[in-house]
């Protein structure tokens, strides 16, 4: 399986402010996914993250918002834009697997907007 | 569009005894992938199982096996022998086998499970 680690682990930021969370995997992967978890609830696939183009976008969620890049086959970013206290959430790195029937999801980022 | 329904927000069981997760799901599609995977408080998301609709075999991991009812879209998480380390949030999770742009996972609600000592 993949190991994947993400940073920061937590943070706690102030209103109007971005924060960008970095997803680094072991080895060379093709799918790279951005989740949401919401305080209390399940995950929620914000956008995938292509390695030269731009991120797919799931609804609800814009490039605006969520800047997401990927220069390579082992990193991504993710920012949160412009926070308000609605963007307190788990964001959750994720890649496919080789076999590809497996998804792995790296530890997470607990953001906490004031 | 697939729905993942999971019916039991909480579940408890004692320790060493065995307890089913229940997990329904919608779909038009025949061939796609079934996973349950585990939120201890950590919050790492850990794969416990998977099942791929084109077997009939019920996958198994160790103490952790399904009963997948394809024709009544069912996708039960058995666990024997519950050990203090199982309590966490569970959730059934769906996805399309087919390949460039289908790979997104859909989630149910979960089910917080508590194991009594």
């Amino acid at each position: 399986s993949a190991v994947i680690s993400q940073k920061p682990s937590r943070d706690i930021c102030q209103r109007g402010t971005s924060l960008t969370i970095q997803c680094q995997v072991d080895s060379q992967v093709t799918m790279m996914f951005w989740y949401r978890q919401q305080p209390g609830q399940s995950l929620t696939l914000i956008a995938t993250a292509n390695q030269g183009s731009e991120a797919t976008y799931e609804s609800g969620f814009v490039i605006d918002k969520f800047p997401i890049s990927r220069p390579n086959l082992t990193f991504s970013t993710l920012t949160v834009s412009n926070m308000s206290p609605e963007d307190s959430s788990i964001y959750l790195c994720s890649v496919l697997g080789i076999a590809y029937n497996e998804q792995f999801f790296g530890p997470g980022t607990r953001l906490t907007v004031l | 569009a697939q729905t993942v329904t999971q019916s039991q927000p909480e579940m408890s069981v004692q320790e060493a005894e065995t307890v089913t997760l229940s997990c329904t799901y919608d779909t038009s599609e025949s061939d796609y992938y079934l996973f349950w995977y585990k939120q201890p408080p950590s919050r790492q998301m850990i794969l416990v199982i998977r099942q791929e609709a084109y077997k009939q075999q019920n996958a198994t991991e160790n103490r952790f096996s399904v009963n997948f009812q394809k024709a009544a879209k069912s996708f039960s998480l058995k666990i024997s022998d519950s050990q203090l380390g199982d309590a966490a949030m569970y959730f059934c999770a769906y996805r399309s086998a087919g390949f460039f742009g289908n790979e997104k996972l859909t989630f149910g609600t979960g089910t917080r499970l508590t194991i009594i000592p």
